[in-house]
């Protein structure tokens, strides 16, 4: 079975302008989420998505937006880029089966911001 | 809010010695625990999943245990390897497929 993949893997872009990464679950997981990876910080809850719905958002500010598609593939949406956005940004899919939900990640997107 | 510490935030051993990884958490109303692994510049690798209901998980080399009440969980390596050099990460869910996360252990193992 094919795992969580994530495209483009490496994106440069400059402060001001926009950039949507996406993310392909795990074949019948419907739940996607996104996190944040910076030195800084660590691993930061962005959002969850679960059968085309937003069912949870971390305490990110509204430049953050995401969306899942009916065929569970998610987007990633960044507005207005900052400096302090550089980050790798992964995704997890899981089946979302309780306290049996294993979460498992792709290999992420790095964004480069400059 | 949840918080995750993880100790030590570094460790290196030569390679064959046992070792533990410790985790600790503040709230124990957690849906499940998971120990993952990170390679630099990469994805995360699930290790191992503990259930709120359960005790302890293993995996081959690899022994995670849980202790909900306390908010403590370790994991275990045995007979570490070279190929064990990594960054160890502990996580805890409340729920809804949402992680909360440790800062790390990064691990090396030397020849």
């Amino acid at each position: 079975k094919a795992g969580v993949t994530q495209t483009p893997r490496y994106l440069i872009k400059t402060r001001g302008q926009q950039v949507t990464l996406s993310c392909s679950p795990i074949s019948g997981h419907r739940s996607v989420s996104w996190y944040q990876q910076t030195p800084g910080q660590g691993l930061q809850f962005l959002f969850e998505y679960f059968s085309e719905t937003q069912r949870n958002k971390g305490n990110f500010p509204g430049r953050f937006s995401g969306r899942q598609f009916s065929n569970s593939r998610s987007e990633m949406n960044v507005s207005t880029l900052e400096l302090g956005d550089s980050a790798l940004y992964l995704c997890a899919s899981s089946l979302a089966s309780g306290s049996r939900d294993e979460q498992f990640f792709g290999p992420g997107t790095r964004l480069t911001v400059l | 809010k949840q918080e995750v510490t993880q100790i030590p935030a570094a460790l290196s051993v030569p390679e064959g010695e046992n070792l533990v990884l410790n985790c600790s958490f503040t709230d124990s109303a957690i849906y499940n625990l998971q120990w993952f692994r990170q390679d630099p510049g990469k994805g995360l690798t699930s290790l191992l999943l503990i259930q709120s209901s359960q005790r302890e998980q293993t995996s081959g080399r690899l022994n995670a245990s849980l202790d909900k009440s306390s908010g403590r969980s370790t994991l275990y390596i045995a007979a570490s390897q070279p190929g064990d050099s990594a960054t160890y990460l502990c996580a805890v869910s409340p729920g809804y497929s949402t992680l909360t996360f440790g800062k790390g252990t990064m691990l090396l193992v030397s020849p």
